[in-house]
């Protein structure tokens, strides 16, 4: 079956720290990958994405790479901002499915000045 | 401005009562999508409509009634509901085309039931 695994959160860093946040997914067929950020009080908006194997999502200075060999979509930024504590969601969706977004279960970033 | 917007944003009522939550979109898409955001817990997606046909139905319980008159509108109709039904209810919507399902999201209603 299809499923995102994401690290635990959460995640605690300084401001202009280094940030990974890892994405593992599993899929029959070939899926598209998709990280959405979620800020305190708002619904989902779409950060980046990339839609086969070796493709760079790149958004606000967050950077994924979709790596087929690893199943992986590590969300990276070199210098994290305060303004950036959210939740994040890795997600994918699968060609010929019925527009089923799987979503891996959320991780809470929280950056202290 | 993500060109979907939910109504109302914050809603309490009681287990008895029957309410109706509206989601409309502003992008021209032809999907749209209800799903349940609980303290801890994944998404939970609870239905899909396609040019206004529902294609999923995500073993939602019937106290949930979905309603799409078109591609814009989407509604979810409450009632009697419990109190485990309290969340977050997000709404969706997206262009779907071969594989490449990029959803947009509206900003939720926060649900209370007592």
């Amino acid at each position: 079956g299809n499923s995102v695994t994401q690290m635990e959160g959460p995640v605690t860093l300084s401001e202009e720290a280094f940030l990974t946040i890892n994405c593992t997914y599993t899929a029959t067929g070939y899926p598209s990958l998709f990280w959405y950020v979620q800020y305190p009080g708002e619904g989902l908006q779409l950060l980046l994405k990339a839609t086969k194997a070796d493709d760079k999502g790149s958004n606000k200075g967050f950077e994924a790479t979709y790596r087929k060999e690893t199943t992986s979509f590590h969300l990276e930024k070199g210098s994290v901002q305060v303004s950036d504590s959210a939740v994040y969601f890795c997600a994918l969706t699968v060609s010929g499915n019925t527009g089923k977004l799987i979503f891996g279960q959320g991780t809470t970033l929280q950056v202290k000045p | 401005e993500t060109g979907v917007t939910q109504t109302p944003r914050h809603l309490v009522m009681g287990m008895t009562n029957k309410k109706s939550l509206k989601c409309e979109q502003h992008l021209g898409h032809n999907a749209m999508y209800w799903y349940k955001q609980s303290a801890k817990k994944p998404l939970e997606l609870m239905f899909v409509y396609n040019f206004k046909e529902q294609t999923e139905n995500n073993s939602v319980p019937s106290r949930f009634s979905p309603e799409c008159p078109n591609s814009s509108h989407l509604f979810l109709h409450l009632h009697t509901l419990q109190p485990e039904d309290s969340a977050l209810y997000l709404c969706a919507s997206s262009h779907l085309r071969g594989g490449y399902n990029e959803q947009f999201f509206g900003p939720g209603t926060r649900l209370t039931v007592l």
